[in-house]
């Protein structure tokens, strides 16, 4: 099976501006999680999907949004950009209650 | 919320030899232990995990133990290799909640000298 995929890879963008990033989990992984990597503050949880609904959510400003669709590929969202969200954003995917695999990231570079 | 702490912070071993890492969790309720390994630039995968109701799981040169009561897990990596050099990361979650909140540790940077 092929693993997690994120899209982009790489973004720059600049303050105030926003950005969508893109996750398609392993086939017949219906959960997905997203994680915000920084050198400081090491992997954060930012919320997780399950069928089409958020199911948990971690302690992040209204800024950082989801969504996910019905083939399970989820979307999130960062709104009015900002110096901090500078980070590798993950996503993984599990099918089970517990067993999560990550995708590769997209590193996002907020100018 | 769930607490997890790593230590060490860095690690460097020589080659062959044992590496261990320790964590602590806070949440009595948390049941599953993941550990991952990130190389650089890479993704974190998945290299062993542990729930609740094991001591003890070893897969091949690795091998996590866990002690409920004192609420610490530990990974043990042995005949330790050049290509073991990563950064490492515990999780603790709780799944009985239905969600797939993993809650990491700080990491550990692992170097191994030839």
């Amino acid at each position: 099976k092929a693993g997690v995929t994120q899209t982009p890879r790489y973004l720059i963008k600049t303050r105030g501006q926003q950005v969508t990033l893109s996750c398609s989990p392993i086939s017949g992984h219906r959960s997905v999680s997203w994680y915000q990597q920084t050198p400081g503050q090491g992997l954060q949880f930012l919320f997780e999907y399950f069928s089409e609904t958020q199911r948990n959510k971690g302690n992040f400003p209204g800024r950082f949004s989801g969504r996910q669709f019905s083939n399970s590929r989820s979307e999130m969202n960062v709104s009015t950009l900002e110096l901090g969200d500078s980070a590798l954003y993950l996503c993984a995917s599990s099918v089970t209650a517990d067993t999560q695999y990550f995708g590769p990231g997209t590193r996002l570079t907020v100018l | 919320g769930e607490n997890v702490e790593q230590h060490p912070s860095t690690l460097s071993v020589q080659e062959g030899d044992s590496a261990v890492i320790k964590c602590t969790y806070s949440d009595s309720a948390s049941n599953y232990f993941p550990w991952y390994k990130q190389e650089l630039g890479k993704r974190p995968q998945l290299i062993i995990d542990i729930r609740s109701n094991v001591g003890e799981k070893k897969d091949q040169r690795i091998a996590v133990t866990l002690n409920k009561t004192a609420k610490h897990f530990s990974l043990h990596i042995t005949e330790t290799q050049p290509e073991d050099s990563a950064v490492y990361f515990c999780a603790a979650t709780d799944p009985r909640q239905g969600a797939q909140k993993l809650v990491f540790g700080q990491g550990t940077r692992l170097t191994i000298n030839p």
